[in-house]
């Protein structure tokens, strides 16, 4: 399976302001997942980020709050703009596996908001 | 109704049982299914693959029955190391999973 590391590991942030969390593979892969995990809950799709076009992205989420970028095939990053205590959770980013039949999971970034 | 359902628990059980979660998904549409494991803050990692066949790794078995929309994982001879939460976890054909809020397990010396 692919390789995936995510920095921060762990941020703690005040409300308003914004971080950017960042996800490298090992290997070049089309597709790549945010999600995100809130306190006791299990996993939300953020949204789904294709290298070259627009994230898609789901119901409850909007750019303009997790704007994502996606400029190679390796990389991609998602940031939590103005933020607020609401949105301490841990995101995770994930790839498929090269037959398309599931997905990985990187180690995942616990963040704060105070 | 969430699109994919599973009993929390916590199951707590001594080693060497045996133990049954279930699951029920709401789309008929459905494609993938996997059961997933999280330890404790950490990410899920992908246990098994669940087909409608059955299949079986180990002393894990996943069951499937579209009919019912209902998935089943069962372990056998239980490990402390398996104490965890299993997520069951549905492709519904856009290639991005919905996860279970997850089942809760315990195992006990």
């Amino acid at each position: 399976s692919a390789v995936i590391s995510q920095k921060p590991s762990r941020d703690i942030c005040q409300r308003g302001t914004s971080l950017t969390i960042q996800c490298q593979v090992d290997s070049q892969v089309t597709m790549m997942f945010w999600y995100r995990q809130q306190p006791g809950q299990s996993l939300t799709l953020i949204a789904t980020a294709n290298q070259g076009s627009e994230a898609t992205y789901e119901s409850g989420f909007v750019i303009d709050k997790f704007p994502i970028s996606r400029p190679n095939l390796t990389f991609s990053t998602l940031t939590v703009s103005n933020m607020s205590p609401e949105d301490s959770s841990i995101y995770l980013c994930s790839v498929e596996d090269p037959q398309g039949r599931t997905q990985y999971f990187g180690p995942g970034t616990r963040l704060t908001v105070l | 109704r969430k699109e994919v359902e599973q009993d929390p628990g916590p199951f707590n059980v001594p080693e060497g049982a045996t133990v049954a979660f279930n699951c029920t998904y709401s789309n008929s549409a459905s494609q993938s299914f996997f059961w997933y494991r999280q330890d404790c803050r950490k990410e899920p990692k992908l246990l098994m693959s669940v087909y409608s066949s059955g299949n079986e790794d180990g002393r894990f078995t996943a069951q499937l029955n579209r009919a019912s929309q209902y998935i089943s994982l069962l372990i056998r001879d239980s490990k402390l190391s398996d104490s965890a939460t299993y997520l069951c976890v549905v492709d519904t054909g856009r290639r991005a999973l919905t996860f279970g809020s997850g089942t809760r397990l315990q195992v006990q010396p």
